[in-house]
């Protein structure tokens, strides 16, 4: 069973749609949980940082953390075509001395149609 | 803008050759990091370097790799003897004490 498992898409959604991207692990230790962007030819953009289970909100992102379930969910409103990208989810355990090493998804490629 | 700067975007190299890719920080920061990632693949950890040396390598970073801070600024990455298969977007990333990492936008390497 791979660790961090997700949809590679496409998904294809038009705009103003509300879009809901996911993820699952399956190592309980994971504490740290990140999304990112990456459009095509650049690198990995932080979009969003959460620690524990819960909600967290930032503009129209919301991510969301089920540690019980060992799934992760980021949720796009109101999407813009300026959305269409490829979006990467990362969790990672503390490491002794602070450095945290994530572990990728594949990545969901997300378009966003007018 | 990245917070960190990748230099080149794009290199092109014979297998069997020596390459040097190279990371700006834009500040100081204690802990450095290199990825790869193939196309369409995951983006997979090569390398942490912290206070100047190694902290943790994975089984992709064998004895063709090396890293260096050789000014205090730059951070490299070498490979020598390259292989069809180094091909693929190398990523550069720093972080600050306890928080999540923040990429470069990477150089594309292509072995020919």
């Amino acid at each position: 069973q791979k660790e961090v498992e997700q949809d590679p898409g496409p998904l294809s959604v038009p705009e103003g749609a509300i879009v809901s991207l996911n993820c699952t692990y399956s190592n309980s230790a994971f504490q740290y949980f990140m999304w990112y962007r990456q459009y095509s030819r650049k690198g990995p953009e932080l979009l969003m940082y959460t620690y524990s289970s819960g909600n967290k909100e930032d503009g129209r992102f919301t991510a969301q953390v089920d540690k019980s379930s060992k799934y992760i969910s980021l949720f796009i409103r109101d999407s813009q075509p300026s959305d269409s990208a490829t979006y990467l989810c990362a969790m990672s355990v503390t490491e002794s001395g602070g450095s945290y090493i994530p572990t990728f998804g594949r990545g969901t490629s997300l378009i966003v149609h007018p | 803008e990245p917070e960190v700067t990748q230099t080149p975007s794009h290199q092109v190299t014979q297998m069997g050759q020596e390459v040097i890719l190279r990371c700006v920080p834009i500040s100081n920061h204690l802990y450095f990091y290199w990825y790869r990632q193939i196309l369409g693949q995951k983006v997979e950890f090569l390398v942490s370097f912290y206070n100047n040396e190694i902290s943790e390598k994975s089984e992709i970073f064998d004895d063709r790799f090396s890293v260096e801070r050789p000014d205090g600024s730059n951070f490299t990455l070498k490979i020598r003897s390259t292989k069809l298969e180094d091909s693929a977007m190398y990523f550069c990333a720093r972080q600050v004490q306890r928080g999540p990492q923040h990429f470069g936008d990477g150089t594309r390497l292509s072995i020919l």
